[in-house]
């Protein structure tokens, strides 16, 4: 079974420019999670879907965070524009029916 | 909102030795979640623990969840090399799919 696929593995850009991170869940997981890592805050939680659907995206830290879900096979989290600070790890978790979650190997964002 | 403080922060253990991880919730724990993270790489979900008073075990990592349900300890017994990495705990704040508050993490170190 493939499990959480995200994309790139690593990028490195210029603050000011766009960041577009992709998320392929595991087939057949209806909940889908994008969470940061960072030394300073440890992991969180930015925004959840079910069923395509955000539920909660309390965590998305300004307006310069988006995400979208318009399919149950795809996700992206844009930063639009980047800054310095949002240099992280970045993981796509999923899972269905109360079931752990399974994570990806995440995305680490390097911004300049 | 709910926060877990996992102790020790680090650790090293001669290879062999037993070693025990706490993680101690603010609130109630629905569900309490351990991972593993190798440097570098994404999350690998070890147990989960639900109700009061569970342990579960998987090779030589057991973990329980007190009667109380607002901690959890994770033991190694027999370390290996293998057991090195980042151990984290998770929770939901609710009793829904909600997505995960974590600890900051407990780096463990083997030495042989």
């Amino acid at each position: 079974d493939a499990g959480v696929i995200q994309s790139p593995r690593h990028e490195v850009t210029e603050m000011g420019q766009e960041v577009t991170l992709r998320c392929k869940p595991i087939s057949g997981h209806d909940y889908l999670f994008w969470y940061r890592q960072t030394m300073m805050r440890g992991l969180e939680l930015l925004i959840y879907f079910n069923n395509n659907v955000p539920i909660d995206d309390s965590g998305m830290p300004e307006d310069r965070f988006s995400a979208k879900m318009p399919n149950a096979s795809f996700s992206t989290l844009k930063i639009q524009p980047s800054e310095p600070r949002d240099s992280a790890v970045y993981f796509c978790a999923t899972s269905t029916n109360n079931q752990p979650q399974h994570f990806g190997d995440g995305t680490r964002l390097s911004i300049l | 909102s709910q926060e877990l403080e996992q102790s020790p922060q680090s650790l090293i253990v001669q290879e062999g030795k037993n070693l025990t991880i706490n993680c101690t919730s603010s609130k109630t724990l629905y569900g309490l979640y351990w991972y593993k993270q190798k440097y570098g790489e994404g999350l690998i979900f070890l147990m989960m623990l639900q109700k009061g008073g569970e342990e579960k075990s998987h090779e030589k990592i057991t973990a329980k969840l007190d009667e109380k349900k607002q901690q959890s300890s994770l033991h190694i017994t027999a370390s290996q090399p293998s057991h090195a990495g980042i151990y984290l705990c998770g929770a939901v704040s609710g009793g829904g799919a909600d997505g995960l508050t974590f600890g900051k993490g407990t780096h463990l170190i083997i030495q042989p």
